[in-house]
């Protein structure tokens, strides 16, 4: 079955970069795009952008445009979500997502990481 | 950007009973493709998103039946026949409409039971 398995929990100082890991299992890696979803405490989600994980094209929410940074790694079936220059606003739980095919909605989820920004 | 704007907010809801959620977007989800890429999400308390239903109607997989979609356009519902306690948690529209490029969730509304 298809499985989105997320790095740990962070603590960040502001101004610092972080770097979350979402490693996937239960599919061909390469056919779907990989999205990252954010959710701050109490509030809705957020979409951030995608990276396509066969061919490493990528598409970023003008909101964090020049911020967030997705990579992937096809030998180990894992994808990345960079966001620099950290605020206490970006304090969230972050979640990679894939699509189920032919939907247009994201039927695999992550577990989530939560990032705190704090001094 | 497309805007989800949903109503109510919270709905409290006694169990047996039905509810119903509504989604307005500030322009037509219709797609140049022909589908309309609304979905709406289960988020229960301290779990990830689920989906729910996709293209406005569609059940997702292993989603039970009492939960249904309708709508089109710019007007969509999401409808719980009879709410169980499990129901519980914030339901969340979606348009993927604008994709590849954007995507777009409502405010979410919170279910609870009365």
């Amino acid at each position: 079955q298809v499985q989105l398995v997320q790095s740990g929990a962070e603590v960040k100082k502001p101004g610092a970069s972080v770097k979350v890991s979402c490693k996937t299992s239960g599919y061909t890696f390469t056919i779907y795009h990989i999205h990252w979803v954010r959710q701050a405490p109490g509030q809705s989600l957020e979409w951030m952008g995608w990276v396509s994980a066969g061919n490493g094209d990528t598409k970023y929410s003008q909101r964090f445009q020049g911020r967030v940074t997705l990579t992937r790694d096809t030998s180990a079936n894992t994808a990345y979500m960079e966001l620099s220059s950290l605020r206490s606003e970006d304090t969230a739980v972050y979640y990679c997502a894939i699509p189920a095919p032919g939907t247009g909605g994201f039927g695999y989820w992550g577990q989530g990481t939560l990032v705190t920004v704090s001094s | 950007e497309i805007v989800m704007t949903q109503t109510p907010l919270s709905s409290p809801v006694t169990l047996g009973q039905p509810a119903s959620i509504s989604c307005r977007s500030s322009q037509s989800l219709v797609h140049s493709d022909g589908n309309t890429y609304l979905s709406w999400l289960q988020q229960r308390p301290g779990q990830s998103p689920r989906l729910l239903i996709y293209k406005i109607s569609n059940r997702f997989s292993g989603v039970p039946d009492r939960f249904s979609g309708s709508g089109a356009g710019t007007d969509f519902t999401l409808k719980i026949s009879r709410v169980e306690a499990e129901d519980v948690g914030v339901y969340y529209c979606m348009q993927a409409t604008q994709f590849p490029h954007l995507y777009t969730f409502g405010q979410g509304t919170k279910l609870e039971i009365k």
